[in-house]
């Protein structure tokens, strides 16, 4: 079975600075790893995500994460935070066809950026 | 851009009632999800469908769920006898294979039980 931990329900920066959500898995087989955003009262977006090869991932609006594989990790990044970016922020794993493609996701992290 | 749609947007039942909840996926996509969020917790799959049979379901998705393509392009969710705790927000998926696809979600039913 696969399991995701996001650290921290809640996370404050201020306009500019870096962001840092983190991410770890759990994972009998290697997984494929997403990051997705919600906006309030919206679905879910894709930011990026890890199938295969290079293992640090750029996506949309500037956020980028790394896979880590000996730390079971896939932080999310953003070297300057924007007012656009608060959101809810979901880290998710998936096993593949195999296993009905689903999505496992972490609780969320509420990202809020301060002016 | 093509986008996964949902109706409705709300829909409030008593408890008891049969609901089904439409989505339309992504027309060039296989596998079809559904999820669901209860308020304040974290999304959690139901179901997923593949070549007309649902290829995985979780716990949750138990004999008073269940899934349909009627007509080739519609992807239904029915819930038989609904229960307070089926209160939640609803979202359909869809994707292409291969394993890792990325699922495209629609905005969601806040399904509300009385």
């Amino acid at each position: 079975a696969q399991s995701v931990t996001q650290l921290g329900s809640h996370v404050s920066v201020s306009e500019g600075a870096l962001v840092l959500l983190r991410c770890n898995y759990s994972s009998s087989v290697p997984p494929y790893l997403f990051w997705y955003v919600q906006y309030p009262n919206q679905g879910l977006q894709l930011l990026l995500k890890y199938t295969t090869g290079a293992t640090l991932v750029k996506g949309i609006n500037g956020f980028e994460a790394e896979f880590k594989k000996s730390e079971t990790s896939f932080h999310l990044t953003k070297p300057s935070a924007h007012m656009s970016d608060a959101a809810e922020y979901f880290c998710a794993v998936s096993l593949g066809m195999e296993y009905g493609n689903k999505l496992v996701f972490g609780a969320g992290t509420i990202l809020r950026v301060k002016s | 851009e093509p986008e996964v749609t949902q109706t409705p947007s709300h829909q409030v039942t008593q408890m008891g009632q049969e609901v089904i909840l439409r989505c339309v996926p992504i027309s060039n996509h296989l596998y079809f999800y559904w999820y669901r969020q209860i308020l304040g917790q974290k999304v959690e799959f139901l179901v997923s469908f593949y070549n007309n049979e649902i290829s995985e379901k979780s716990e949750i998705f138990d004999d008073q769920f269940s899934v349909e393509r009627p007509d080739g392009s519609n992807f239904t969710l029915k819930i038989r006898s609904t229960k307070l705790e089926d209160s939640a927000m609803y979202f359909c998926a869809s994707s292409r294979p291969p394993s890792g696809g990325t699922q495209y979600f629609g905005p969601g039913t806040r399904l509300t039980v009385l």
